[in-house]
């Protein structure tokens, strides 16, 4: 079974564009969840979408949303990009209610 | 609200010597899930196990184990006969029943073996 993929794998930006991040999950996995890492906060959680509903969200501003669509993929976007955005985002998939696995993760750099 | 704690931010052993990382969780519901992930230098988390709050058997998986004790809310992790490919950083990570798959980590533990 393939595993995670994530696209972009590496991505540079300037503060105030927006970028858009991808995942598709592993097949039959319908629930996706994203966190950022990042050295000073470590690993937190940003949003979980089952069945294209968002069922949970972390403490992160408006500015990050996210979506998923009928073939369970996600896209994560963060508009207005400041340079504190810069981090490895990690996507996960999961069946219903059981482990998730994790993709390489999309690394942005905010300049 | 949920927390995990990993007191131990670096651990450096020499090929060969066991090592135990430590893990305190804290939580307010009765039904949640503890969770082993590694994340070698290439920087994706990798699964190692899970555990449901009520099975408290410890676990033993080839060199890994596992020790879960409820009464002193700790998930530790010892890897035994350590070799340098276990040189990683590890997380353990809280999932609450309530909510939903969200994953609270820990700071995360950086083990380096030496040869």
């Amino acid at each position: 079974k393939a595993g995670v993929t994530q696209t972009p794998r590496y991505l540079i930006k300037t503060r105030g564009q927006q970028v858009t991040l991808s995942c598709s999950p592993i097949s039959g996995h319908r629930s996706v969840s994203w966190y950022q890492q990042t050295p000073g906060q470590g690993l937190q959680f940003l949003f979980e979408y089952f069945s294209e509903t968002q069922r949970n969200k972390g403490n992160f501003p408006g500015r990050f949303s996210g979506r998923q669509f009928s073939n369970s993929r996600s896209e994560m976007n963060v508009s207005t990009l400041e340079l504190g955005d810069s981090a490895l985002y990690l996507c996960a998939s999961s069946l219903a209610r059981a482990e998730q696995y994790f993709g390489p993760g999309t690394r942005l750099t905010v300049t | 609200a949920q927390k995990v704690t990993q007191a131990q931010t670096e651990i450096s052993v020499v090929e060969k010597e066991d090592v135990t990382l430590d893990c305190v969780y804290e939580t307010r519901d009765t039904t949640y899930y503890l969770f082993w992930y590694k994340q070698p230098p290439s920087g994706e988390l990798v699964f190692l196990i899970r555990r449901n709050s009520f099975d408290e058997q410890n676990e033993i998986s080839g060199r890994y184990s596992w020790n879960f004790q409820k009464s002193t809310s700790s998930f530790n992790f010892t890897i035994t006969a350590s070799q340098v490919v276990d040189s990683a950083v590890y997380f353990c990570a809280l999932s609450e029943e309530a909510a939903g798959n969200k994953l609270t980590f820990g700071g995360g533990t950086r083990v380096l073996v030496k040869p």
